[in-house]
């Protein structure tokens, strides 16, 4: 079976651009969480969807955001990008939502984001 | 914020058992205690979970205190490809705010 895909892989955007990232879920899988990944701040919750609704949200400015398509793919979206969004994005699948027992996610490679 | 604590890094010699600790001492009776791994540039894999039990799979075992207070992560034959970041994360397994949260992890060095 597939792992969880993400692409790009790697990404050069410059300050102000706004950037999509893309993820595709383990087949069956209905929920994908967004994480962000930094050498300051660690592994940090974006948000998660599950059938097309966000279901959980981070603390992070409304300049991130997503959706979630009828397949379960998704989709991440930073606007107006600034020098600190340089991370490495990394997205999650889980066959029921957190909050369902024994949710186990697994994660995609991530897609690095370097902003000029 | 994360809800464990753990030493920020250890080695061992490969073949021999890798004992990687975590203290989670405010831990709920309703969380379990999860352990991923982050091998360098890679996303997190994840190895194994439990409650109270001890637990045991293909990747490691899961030995938790009788006061849950603390757990130990074992990989019985530690390879040079184990080197990676090990986060103990605790988390409820139901509601809304049961998403991970990570805290730095340990660093884990597998020596030849």
């Amino acid at each position: 079976k597939a792992g969880v895909t993400q692409t790009p892989r790697y990404l050069i955007k410059t300050r102000g651009q706004q950037v999509t990232l893309s993820c595709s879920p383990i087949s069956g899988h209905r929920s994908v969480s967004w994480y962000q990944q930094t050498p300051g701040q660690g592994l940090q919750f974006l948000f998660e969807y599950f059938s097309e609704t966000q279901r959980n949200k981070g603390n992070f400015p409304g300049r991130f955001s997503g959706r979630q398509f009828s397949n379960s793919r998704s989709e991440m979206n930073v606007s107006t990008l600034e020098l600190g969004d340089s991370a490495l994005y990394l997205c999650a699948s889980s066959f029921s939502p957190t909050g369902v027992a024994k949710n186990i996610q697994y994660f995609g490679a991530g897609t690095r984001l370097s902003v000029l | 914020d994360a809800k464990t604590t753990q030493p920020p890094s250890m080695d061992c010699a490969e073949g021999r058992a890798a004992n990687l600790p975590c203290n989670h001492s405010t831990i709920s009776g309703n969380e379990y205690v999860y352990w991923y791994r982050q091998i360098h540039s890679q996303g997190p894999q994840y190895i194994i979970h439990g409650l109270k039990n001890n637990e045991t799979n293909e990747m490691a075992s899961l030995i938790i205190t009788e006061d849950r207070k603390s757990s130990t992560l074992i990989l019985p034959h530690a390879t040079l490809r184990d080197t990676a970041v090990y986060y103990c994360i605790v988390r409820v397994d139901y509601g809304a705010n049961s998403k991970l949260t990570f805290g730095k992890g340990i660093t884990l060095s597998v020596r030849p």
